[in-house]
């Protein structure tokens, strides 16, 4: 059974950067037929996909249009985690983030982390 | 884009409920369906349309292909108060539906 651990910082100021980590039991970061992902919950919006990581072969990173060119998802094998990378962030990325793992084969979500509350405030 | 429908409903335990999806345009069958409670993550509970996830009841069955979406729970159960949302897995960006909220009469 696969767990996803979340960790970082829960209160950040604007035009700071967000950063958080995903480590992963009972799988590989590099596995091929997985694709990581980060997810983000607002009451206003709902449950919004931010990017994801994969491995075949190299890494191959996809964004969400509303975080791209502010955000990156890196992949560290040795630890057999993944993080995620907001910079530039306003009041408007509070939001509850949820990493997860997708199954290529289903297209499903069927692994989530515990979810971290981020609020962006000074 | 996903449209879900109704936004909240309320239904008497044992009742037969349904909940529908639109895709804006066809995504085929990659439609997958969440459970997430208060306080929690999501969970899968259907991927690919019809599915069962491991270790979901029964009770719960998906259909529907192209644009149109149904989850259905043939006989609600106190257990089941939660929200639904429907997430197309056609093509990135990976989009979710708003949610159903689902309660007990």
């Amino acid at each position: 059974q696969v767990q996803l651990q979340q960790s970082g910082p829960r209160l950040v100021k604007p035009s700071q950067t967000l950063s958080l980590t995903c480590a992963i039991s009972g799988d590989s970061v590099s596995s091929n037929s997985v694709a990581w992902n980060w997810v983000r919950q607002t009451p206003s919006r709902g449950l919004e996909w931010l990017g994801r990581t994969v491995y075949r072969s190299s890494w191959i990173q996809e964004y969400a249009f509303s975080v791209e060119g502010r955000m990156t998802i890196n992949a560290d094998t040795s630890k057999n985690q993944f993080s995620l990378q907001l910079r530039s962030v306003t009041p408007e990325d509070t939001a509850i983030y949820y990493c997860t793992k997708m199954s290529t084969t289903t297209g499903g979500h069927d692994s989530w982390g515990q979810g971290t509350l981020v609020t962006v405030s000074s | 884009q996903m449209t879900q429908s109704p936004f909240s409903l309320s239904a008497s335990v044992g009742d037969r409920v349904t909940i529908t999806c639109r895709a804006s345009q066809s995504i085929s069958k990659s439609l997958n369906w969440y459970q997430q409670k208060p306080g929690e993550a999501p969970k899968l509970l259907i991927y690919a349309a019809s599915t069962l996830q491991s270790g979901v009841p029964s009770r719960f069955s998906g259909g529907g292909s192209g644009t149109d979406f149904t989850l259905t729970i043939s006989s609600l159960q106190p257990e089941d108060v939660a929200t639904y949302s429907c997430q197309q897995s056609y093509g990135t960006p990976l989009t979710f539906g708003r949610g159903t909220k689902v309660e007990i009469k």
